[in-house]
């Protein structure tokens, strides 16, 4: 079976410009999450859905973010405008209900110059 | 929110030997994960363990919800066990479905 895709694997790109991650979650996956990584912050989560409605985004870290999930199979995670200090890893998971085991991506590292 | 803690925050091993990785968390979870990212960064599921023990080949582990803790065993480490373990926790009410992560033990097994 395959796992959660994200794309694109890297993306580097110069500061203001829009950037748009992708996720694939598990198939008969209800829940997906997106988290982001820094050395600084470890894994924090900034969303998460479930039967495609966002049902917490208080970690989202301001307006310029912002995620939709317009089908079970997909969703996205854009920042418009980017800046430096979004450079990260940004991690797509799904799980079968909440609660229920998180089974992660690839991750999208992306660098803001 | 809840606090996760893991320790030790470093361990260095030759390959071989034994290591136990704890994970403290400060209030009641539903559940618990464990995973390993590995140098390339990807995440790695390894037990979702909400109380008792579980054994996967060289790897187990041991929740113990009711003193708010879990281990992790590695027995005789090899050199793809390195990279960084995390513990993560599904806490209840408002945290209800959220993961929240330890900042993880970095593991180095030299050959």
């Amino acid at each position: 079976d395959a796992g959660v895709i994200q794309s694109p694997r890297h993306e580097v790109t110069e500061m203001g410009q829009e950037v748009t991650l992708r996720c694939k979650p598990i198939s008969g996956h209800n829940s997906l999450f997106w988290y982001r990584q820094t050395m600084m912050r470890g894994l924090e989560l900034l969303i998460y859905f479930n039967n495609n409605v966002p049902i917490d985004d208080s970690g989202m870290p301001e307006d310029r973010f912002s995620a939709k999930m317009p089908n079970a199979s997909f969703s996205t995670l854009k920042i418009q405008p980017s800046e430096p200090r979004d450079s990260a890893v940004y991690f797509c998971a799904s799980s079968l209900v909440p609660n229920q085991p998180q089974h992660f991506g690839d991750g999208t590292r992306l660098s803001i110059l | 929110g809840i606090q996760v803690e893991q320790s030790p925050p470093d361990l260095i091993l030759q390959e071989g030997a034994n290591s136990t990785l704890r994970c403290n968390f400060s209030d009641s979870v539903n559940n618990l994960q464990w995973f390993h990212q590995n140098p390339w960064g990807q995440l790695i599921n390894l037990f979702y363990i909400p109380s008792g023990t579980k054994q996967n080949g060289r790897l187990s582990a041991t929740t113990v919800a009711t003193e708010r803790y879990s281990l992790l065993y590695i027995s005789s480490s090899q050199t793809t066990d390195s990279g960084v373990y995390f513990c993560a926790v599904y806490a209840g009410g408002t945290s209800y479905g959220k993961l929240t992560f330890g900042q993880g033990t970095i593991l180095t097994v030299h050959p």
